[in-house]
């Protein structure tokens, strides 16, 4: 039968190829910004982080990049993995908010 | 270190029965968070605490709804009465925060799954 719910953006790369997960935010006063991946079954793990004085930050195989002029944040997956098959969040912060977008799901292809 | 701890991990009940879960921050951190998670809504904040006083509760969906803070070590998620519309993944999460924020980076448990028939 049909599902009904939210239709997530999904990403299919092959193994070892690059990644590039999207998110756009709404607040151009959010001065922090997180990306946290969701495994089946699993609660969000932080991934990497960024703040609005730069504009691109590097982690052991992820790179975030923040254009504010756009209001655009990416997460870039080097190398993917099986392992990185999972839901990817971002989430903006400005004060005591914290916004959380729909996610993306990433399949990676074997 | 052990991360945020909720319990039950699973739990099913009957609609109008109580249901309480319950949630252990990572030591030291002061910022307590809980959120709900469905298909058709996704990740939903209900409530958060800083230093054990509720700051925002304006994502608790009803009055069945009520969240404690007793202590720096513990919280707890009260539905009563359950209904079936609210079976979902309830997470609880714990940040460092200076007064009255919402934190940094926040660190989630593995979740609650809720089934209310």
């Amino acid at each position: 039968g049909e599902s009904v719910g939210l239709h997530l953006p999904t990403l299919s790369v092959q193994e070892g190829d690059n990644s590039i997960i999207n998110c756009a935010y709404s607040n151009s006063a959010s001065d922090y910004f997180i990306w946290y991946k969701q495994e089946s079954g699993k609660g969000p793990q932080f991934i990497i982080d960024i703040r609005s004085n730069m504009d691109k930050r590097q982690g052991q195989r992820v790179t975030v990049l923040l254009n504010k002029t756009v209001k655009h944040l990416s997460l870039q997956i080097a190398a993917t993995q099986p392992g990185d098959s999972a839901v990817y969040f971002c989430a903006e912060i400005h004060g005591n908010q914290f916004y959380f977008g729909t996610g993306t799901s990433l399949t990676v292809i074997p | 270190d052990a991360g945020v701890i909720q319990s039950p991990r699973h739990e099913v009940t009957e609609m109008g029965q109580e249901v309480t879960l319950r949630c252990k921050p990572i030591s030291g951190h002061n910022s307590l968070f809980w959120y709900r998670q469905t298909m058709m809504r996704g990740l939903e904040l209900l409530i958060y605490f800083n230093n054990n006083v509720p700051i925002d509760d304006s994502g608790m969906p009803e009055d069945r709804f009520s969240a404690k803070m007793p202590n720096a070590s513990f919280s707890t998620l009260k539905i009563q009465p359950s209904e079936p519309r609210d079976s979902a993944v309830y997470f609880c999460a714990s940040s460092w925060a200076h007064s009255g924020g919402a934190g940094e980076t926040q660190y989630f448990g593995p979740g609650t799954r809720l089934l209310v028939l």
